[in-house]
């Protein structure tokens, strides 16, 4: 079955440095990848999406990166800020069942530190 | 824009109780999903509509849980009865077309069930 695995631990990062977020993904083969923020009590909110034949996205501070050979996205926010402390969930998209479907994987939590 | 409009935010009922929770999508959004979250199973996706109609009702658990679209700005997802293993948030989405736009999520409802 599909399967999607994002570090389940935290990551603790400096303020100022670059934080990366992976997500590996099996069983599947995604026409497309997206990026969710999570703050505690709320909805996620969109952040970006790639598709399969994009390398490479930026948004501002944000990068992903997709990797279909790997099976794999890295999300890197530079110059990191303790406003960026949320949990970040990646999200498979594809044909499966007759519409694009989307399945999310449980998440990181970053922790930027002053 | 209001964004996707979830009601109640919290809900408390005694196993066995029916639980109704409500959600407005965005105008002109014509995709609405319901998803639960759990620490143990992340985001789940319940049931996704497309143009007031359900296109795929597979997540939904069991008989005990059912959706409702009257019209294009209004949803219910409602248990009967509930049991203490249906405690979670409960978040509706919206849309344009599919997933490519990235969802829209609510504030969620967290449903505790005693």
């Amino acid at each position: 079955s599909q399967k999607i695995e994002q570090n389940s631990e935290a990551l603790n990062i400096q303020e100022g440095k670059t934080a990366t977020l992976t997500c590996n993904y099996t069983n599947y083969s995604p026409a497309y990848l997206q990026w969710y923020r999570q703050d505690p009590g709320r909805g996620p909110v969109f952040l970006l999406l790639i598709r399969e034949n994009e390398k490479e996205k930026r948004k501002e501070r944000l990068k992903v990166t997709f990797d279909t050979t790997l099976k794999q996205s890295l999300f890197h926010i530079t110059a990191s800020q303790p406003a960026d402390s949320a949990t970040y969930l990646c999200a498979l998209g594809g044909q499966s069942g007759g519409y694009n479907k989307l399945i999310f994987g449980a998440g990181t939590r970053l922790a930027v530190h002053p | 824009d209001a964004g996707v409009i979830q009601s109640p935010r919290h809900e408390v009922t005694e196993m066995g109780q029916e639980v109704t929770l409500r959600c407005k999508p965005i105008s002109g959004h014509n995709s609405l999903f319901w998803y639960r979250q759990t620490m143990m199973r992340g985001l789940e996706l319940l049931i996704y509509f497309n143009n007031n109609v359900p296109i795929d009702d597979s997540g939904m658990p069991e008989d005990r849980f059912s959706a409702k679209m009257p019209n294009a700005s209004f949803s219910t997802l409602k248990i009967q009865p509930s049991e203490p293993r249906d405690s979670a948030v409960y978040f509706c989405a919206s849309s344009q077309e599919d997933s490519h736009y990235g969802y829209t999520f609510g504030s969620g409802t967290r449903l505790t069930v005693v």
